[in-house]
């Protein structure tokens, strides 16, 4: 199994610009998380989606964050406008139903100027 | 509410044991976990700990917990440098929650 991936690795832009992440869950896996991780908050749960429906998003910062999942083998995270303080590491994480346990991916570094 | 306490930091000699500790809150917690975050890389699944267990042990690692006191500890035994990370205690109350996830401990390895 390929494990859960993410797109891409790293990222630069400039604030003002919209930032897309991608993530594709482990094939099966039926529940998917986006986290950030960032040195002065540590790792923040933003949004899970289980089959494809948002459950909880209420660690999404503010409107400038978006996400989508329309189907069960693909996520975006969206930012629009990107601000500095956005710079981060995303996770994607995916986990089968009644698992006791899910699986991250490897990370997108963020870093907006 | 939901919260998990971790220390920051540990640094241990190479070939001592390692113990990171961590409380949680939530009483309800069914499952417990460590995970494992190299530099650079994803959060990796070390071991896990269902709530009506005391001890869980595997090769160098040992899980205990102690429901009374919502303590949770890992012990690495002969500690060395390919362990070092950041170490994250996490719980999580069932099947169908999310899990919450400390702060994370950084373990550093002295020779």
């Amino acid at each position: 199994d390929a494990g859960v991936i993410q797109s891409p690795r790293h990222e630069v832009t400039e604030m003002g610009q919209e930032v897309t992440l991608r993530c594709k869950p482990i094939s099966g896996h039926n529940s998917l998380f986006w986290y950030r991780q960032t040195m002065m908050r540590g790792l923040e749960l933003l949004i899970y989606f289980n089959n494809n429906v948002p459950i909880d998003d209420s660690g999404m910062p503010e409107d400038r964050f978006s996400a989508k999942m329309p189907n069960a083998s693909f996520s975006t995270l969206k930012i629009q406008p990107s601000e500095p303080r956005d710079s981060a590491v995303y996770f994607c994480a995916s986990r089968r139903e009644g698992a006791d346990t899910q699986y991250f991916g490897p990370g997108t570094r963020l870093t907006v100027l | 509410g939901e919260d998990v306490e971790q220390s920051l930091f540990l640094s241990v000699r190479e070939g001592d044991s390692s113990v990171i500790n961590c409380t949680y809150t939530d009483s309800s917690s069914t499952y417990l976990y460590w995970y494992k975050q190299e530099p650079g890389a994803g959060l990796q699944l070390l071991t896990y700990i269902f709530s009506n267990m005391d001890m869980k042990q595997d090769q160098r690692l040992t899980v205990l917990l102690n429901k009374k006191d919502k303590h949770l500890s890992l012990r690495i035994a002969d500690t060395q440098t390919g362990d070092s990370a950041i170490y994250f205690c996490a719980e999580r109350y069932s099947s169908a929650s999310k899990i919450i996830f400390g702060s994370g401990t950084r373990l550093s390895i002295r020779p």
